[in-house]
């Protein structure tokens, strides 16, 4: 069975400071790869997409970036945040390229800059 | 561009009653419609989809959607509510032509004993 990981689970950065959130899928290839941003607690926004390694689609401009170095490996990054970074980081795949597909989400990373 | 619209941010209801969470979207071409629920502090969880044939759709814990073409909706249904359905509740739409899904804000429903 196909599973998803996110980490960490929590994180506390200062202003300033790099990011790195790691997400891998376990039971499956050449996955869809999404990272989401859920500020406070509500809305859902697609942050960053990726067909395949080395392919990335942004969604919205931003201090963020996202790297796709294997087909099951998802990484976002930071290299100075900013406090409007903070909220809550999911990660969540799919299978194929139609939008019919469900995503599987991971777990979340909640990020705090202070 | 895709987008969804959940016009109500909380909805209460009793237990043992129905109830509905509305959601209207805008996409070009066909739509395909979700429903996902989140727990607090967890990721989201499927819980039906829309993509073709019957409108009426029919998913996890006893919750169904109905597809509505001429009113651009996808309302999410319960005949009977439980106290452990309360949680955030989010609508996303994808075009037929593409692979991105796009959420809306979200729905807390509240369901007191």
């Amino acid at each position: 069975s196909q599973t998803i990981h996110q980490w960490p689970a929590t994180l506390v950065q200062p202003v300033g400071s790099p990011l790195s959130l790691e997400c891998t899928v376990e039971g499956t290839s050449n996955p869809n790869l999404y990272w989401y941003r859920q500020a406070a607690g509500r809305g859902l926004q697609l942050l960053f997409y990726s067909v395949g390694i080395g392919q990335i689609s942004s969604e919205v401009p931003q201090n963020l970036s996202a790297s796709r170095p294997q087909d099951r490996q998802f990484i976002l990054s930071s290299k100075k945040l900013l406090l409007s970074d903070s909220g809550f980081y999911l990660c969540a795949w799919s299978a194929g390229l139609s939008g019919a597909n469900v995503l599987t989400f991971g777990a979340g990373s909640r990020l705090t800059v202070l | 561009a895709q987008s969804v619209a959940q016009p109500e941010d909380q909805v209460n209801v009793a237990e043992g009653n129905p109830l509905t969470v509305k959601c209207t979207y805008s996409v070009s071409g066909n739509p395909y419609l979700f429903w996902y629920v989140q727990y607090p502090n967890r990721g989201l969880q499927f819980l039906l989809k829309y993509i073709t044939g019957d409108n009426l759709v029919k998913g996890s814990y006893g919750f169904e959607a109905e597809f509505n073409k001429s009113q651009t909706s996808f309302h999410l249904k319960k005949p009977s509510a439980l106290v452990s359905d309360s949680a955030l509740y989010f609508c996303a739409v994808a075009a037929n032509s593409g692979y991105a899904l796009n959420f809306g804000k979200g729905t807390s429903l509240l369901v007191t004993p």
